[in-house]
């Protein structure tokens, strides 16, 4: 079993509609959650993090943490095109990142 | 601000070869990471220096594999000799507070033939 998982894709959705992306990690003791964005051939881009069970929104962004049952999900509204690319789930893990391996997102006109 | 850079972005070597990569972080952060990605594989850790120690090398592949950050600003990662399974991107990230935000450079695509 694969520490952080990811459903690779590609997730296809027309541009306005909301994209959800999931995510799932088998490490209990993970405290910290984020979403990274990478463009191809790109670095990864930080665009949300979360810490506690629950919501946390910041713009058209919505990270959602349920440590019970170790999900982790990013919703994201109103998808532009310009939001197509690989999305990665990334869990701490003492002093480092164990990344999944990433969903494509392609946002569609 | 200026954010991570890496040197060189790409780096074709060949089987037996040394290559030495280099990464800046950002101004005045203590932590500086190593990564990996493998082509198809995910984003996988190699080391964690926190100034010029380091702090978790676990995820060193094998000897073959030395980093360095001696004054704790830059730091090198230089693979000798290298070999086939070595070829994908490296990427360095730096953070203020441990491992929680990290801002990741572009990356250097290494290539062996």
């Amino acid at each position: 079993q694969k520490e952080v998982e990811q459903n690779s894709g590609p997730l296809s959705v027309p541009e306005g509609a909301i994209a959800s992306l999931n995510c799932t990690y088998s490490d209990r003791g993970s405290q910290s959650f984020f979403w990274y964005r990478q463009y191809s051939g790109k670095s990864p881009e930080l665009i949300m993090f979360i810490y506690s069970n629950g919501d946390k929104e910041d713009g058209r962004f919505t990270a959602q943490l349920n440590k019970a049952s170790q999900y982790v999900s990013l919703l994201i509204r109103d998808s532009q095109p310009s939001d197509s690319a690989t999305y990665l789930c990334a869990v701490t893990s003492t002093d480092k990142l164990i990344f999944g391996t990433g969903t494509r997102l392609q946002v569609f006109p | 601000e200026a954010g991570v850079t890496q040197f060189p972005s790409h780096s074709v070597i060949e089987k037996g070869q040394t290559v030495t990569l280099r990464c800046d972080p950002i101004s005045g952060h203590d932590n500086l990471y190593w990564y990996r990605r493998v082509m198809g594989k995910e984003i996988k850790f190699l080391l964690h220096f926190v100034k010029e120690s380091k702090q978790d090398e676990s995820g060193m592949p094998n000897n073959r594999f030395l980093a360095e950050r001696t004054g704790g600003t830059y730091s090198t990662l230089k693979v000798q000799p290298a070999e086939l399974e070595d070829s994908g991107v490296y990427f360095c990230a730096s953070s203020h507070f441990g491992p929680d935000t990290q801002y990741f450079g572009p990356g250097t695509r290494l290539t062996v033939l």
